[in-house]
């Protein structure tokens, strides 16, 4: 079985600065991970993902993620925000393999609010 | 089509009634998920539908909830008697092929509202 947890719920930060959204899952299984972003009134958009090879994954918007298997994480980080990055941050994991391969299991969410 | 498109946007409804809930995936996709978001939490898998086999249904919350998928195309969630708990937003999401490397892509969402 798997499990996502999302660290922050909420995560506040001024325009241009940094910033990091925690992700850690579990699972008996290899896993890929996603991270989804969700725009207000929008539906979900994938953002990056991790299937293999190198464990920074570079994604749109200049975001990037590290993958951690020993400390089962897949933190998103930003060097520099806008205020258009407003949005709801989803990490999701799926199975590699047997019977959840392809279904998504997402955490909670993070909530970043960008200001000027 | 250019994306995955639901139908309707927004549905409000009286306890006890039926609803249903339309998705067409983007077109060749053979795979189709329904997910569940709940206010302020996650979104929740519901049900797969993987080409011609039997569908994954391991996570419909009760027997109220079915769906249905013609083919490759269209599907449909149905929740009978609803109930307030059913209030949530409803995606459906398709991709190329099973699995992780198949990139999900979702649709803009129904939000039920049961009164």
């Amino acid at each position: 079985a798997q499990s996502v947890t999302q660290l922050d719920s909420q995560v506040p930060v001024f325009e241009e600065a940094p910033v990091e959204l925690r992700c850690n899952y579990s699972s008996s299984v290899s896993v890929y991970l996603f991270w989804y972003v969700q725009y207000p009134n929008q539906g979900l958009q994938l953002l990056l993902k991790y299937l293999s090879g190198s464990t920074l994954v570079k994604g749109i918007n200049g975001f990037e993620a590290e993958f951690n298997k020993s400390q089962t994480s897949f933190h998103l980080r930003k060097p520099s925000v806008h205020i258009s990055d407003t949005a709801e941050y989803f990490c999701a994991v799926s199975d590699r393999g047997g019977d959840s391969w392809g279904k998504l299991q997402f955490g909670a969410g993070t909530q970043v609010v960008v200001t000027p | 089509g250019a994306g995955v498109s639901q139908s309707p946007s927004n549905k409000v409804t009286e306890k006890g009634k039926d609803v249903e809930l339309r998705c067409d995936p983007i077109s060749g996709h053979t795979a189709l998920y329904w997910y569940r978001q709940r206010l302020g939490q996650g979104l929740e898998f519901l049900i797969y539908f993987q080409g011609n086999s039997a569908p994954d249904k391991s996570g419909l919350p009760s027997d109220r909830f079915s769906a249905e998928r013609t083919g490759e195309s269209v599907s449909t969630l149905t929740i009978q008697r609803t109930q307030q708990e059913d209030s949530a937003v409803y995606l459906c999401a398709s991709s190329l092929t099973r699995g992780g490397l198949g990139e999900q892509f979702f649709g803009p969402g129904t939000r039920l509202t049961v009164l």
